[in-house]
């Protein structure tokens, strides 16, 4: 079952923080976390395993929720190069990863 | 590393044609890949394969097929193709299914059936 992505999208101005929430109603395994930009491929951010493991990449950051099987992705002091597609990509024991819809970001100057 | 390699990169078909779409990864994974992504939508898995000579379905496998003789090549097949596979294709890799290994992903192949 696909996980739901929460903005669907967002517009922050550079050094303004923002909160992407991906949620599933099934027990996951773990949330992994994808930028795309326009025309381009998904690009690997972070893997976060059960267990409320929290990771970072550059000033983005992520935690793992496992009692509401929910992750969030947090965007800090945010870039120009933020902008994009964010996905999250949700694994559940023994399966494969189901992407989310997406939540587009737009960093403005 | 070229890592994982798509082509053609775009395609204009007309419906009830078909053509291969194709994959090479140089990562030495065993675990390959075929997404489908609408526009501004996310990704679907169209199908999968776990090794050489191993392919399972994903969510949308109807109207593709594929194959797996070598590690390195996973094609896509589409027979009969109609508007509704109109869309980017994904091929991505990874060395294992599940965390902490992740999905590497071509360049893409955009594909429209008129």
């Amino acid at each position: 079952q696909q996980p739901v992505q929460s903005p669907q999208a967002v517009i922050l101005r550079e050094g303004e923080d923002a909160v992407i929430n991906c949620s599933s109603s099934k027990a996951l395994y773990s949330v992994h976390w994808y930028r795309q930009k326009h025309g381009e491929a998904p690009v690997f951010l972070m893997i976060l395993l059960k267990g409320g493991e929290q990771k970072g990449h550059e000033k983005i950051s992520a935690s793992f929720n496992e009692k509401k099987q929910q992750s969030s992705l947090y965007l800090t002091a945010s870039q120009l190069s933020y902008s994009g597609t964010y996905f999250c990509g949700t694994q559940r024991p023994g399966n494969k990863l189901t992407f989310g819809g997406g939540t587009r970001v737009l960093v403005k100057p | 590393n070229a890592g994982v390699t798509q082509t053609p990169k775009f395609r204009i078909l007309k419906i009830g044609q078909s053509m291969t779409l194709q994959c090479t990864q140089d990562m030495n994974h065993n675990y390959m890949y075929w997404y489908r992504q609408d526009p501004g939508m996310g990704l679907k898995l169209i199908y999968y394969s776990v090794g050489a000579g191993i392919t399972d379905k994903g969510e949308v496998p109807n109207g593709y097929n594929v194959s797996r003789s070598t590690t390195e090549d996973f094609p896509l097949r589409l027979e009969l193709a109609a508007p509704s596979q109109t869309s980017v294709y994904f091929c991505a890799s990874s060395y294992a299914p599940l965390a902490p290994y992740e999905q590497y992903f071509g360049p893409g192949t955009r594909l429209t059936v008129t």
